[in-house]
């Protein structure tokens, strides 16, 4: 069974004070590694995917890094409109179903 | 381009009854997800369609059922509402293609059960 863990549970974090993200995960065979970010009562946007370990994008104040058996997201010098919750998920190779995994998301608070 | 839209933003149920919610994928994409997200708790997965099957579904009763229409849009029905129906409900789309394996979110529909 595919498992995403995601930790912190939660992050504060003071404006400019760079800190990671972490996602450990176990799958059969990985397809895709996916971050997204999601404001409170609202959907999760779609920041990044990765595919293999060693892969890193970047987009803003944001890197996702990639590894076998984790993938971190960096955030340098956050401000406080970064402040929401950051969600994992896994999609595995095996089968036709694109159905990922999540985590249950790190809730990142920036104070200014 | 426009994205995912979903409909209502917010419904307000009692007990036993019925609830519909609505989906339009981005244009384009022809696979459609639903999801559940309860407070507190992470995203599960309910049923997946694609050119207007059901191909999958996660581990919900058959009281949670839908369907997607020729123009790829997609239902979701939620028969004999229970109080811990209560949630955030998502629907996500995917294009077509292997190369494609991301999902786009809508705003959700949050549903309450009284």
């Amino acid at each position: 069974e595919d498992q995403v863990t995601q930790s912190p549970e939660a992050l504060r974090l003071q404006e400019g004070e760079s800190s990671s993200l972490n996602c450990s995960y176990t799958v059969s065979g990985l397809r895709g590694l996916f971050w997204y970010r999601q404001d409170p009562g609202k959907g999760p946007e779609f920041l990044f995917t990765l595919y293999s370990a060693g892969e890193e994008k970047e987009k803003e104040r944001l890197k996702a890094t990639l590894t076998k058996k984790e993938s971190f997201l960096h955030i340098t010098a956050p401000k406080p409109e970064d402040s929401a919750t950051y969600l994992c998920a896994v999609q595995a190779s095996s089968g036709g179903s694109y159905i990922p995994t999540f985590g249950r998301g790190t809730s990142l608070i920036v104070h200014p | 381009e426009a994205g995912v839209t979903q409909s209502p933003t917010h419904l307000i149920k009692t007990r036993g009854q019925q609830a519909t919610l609505r989906c339009s994928p981005i244009s384009g994409h022809t696979s459609v997800y639903w999801y559940q997200q309860a407070l507190g708790l992470g995203l599960q997965f309910l049923l997946w369609y694609d050119e207007g099957e059901e191909r999958n579904r996660g581990n919900f009763p058959p009281r949670f059922s839908g369907r997607q229409f020729p123009n790829y849009s997609s239902e979701l029905n939620v028969n004999a509402l229970e109080l811990e129906d209560s949630a955030l409900y998502l629907c996500a789309s995917r294009p077509e293609g292997t190369d494609h394996n991301e999902q786009f979110f809508g705003p959700g529909t949050r549903l309450t059960v009284l």
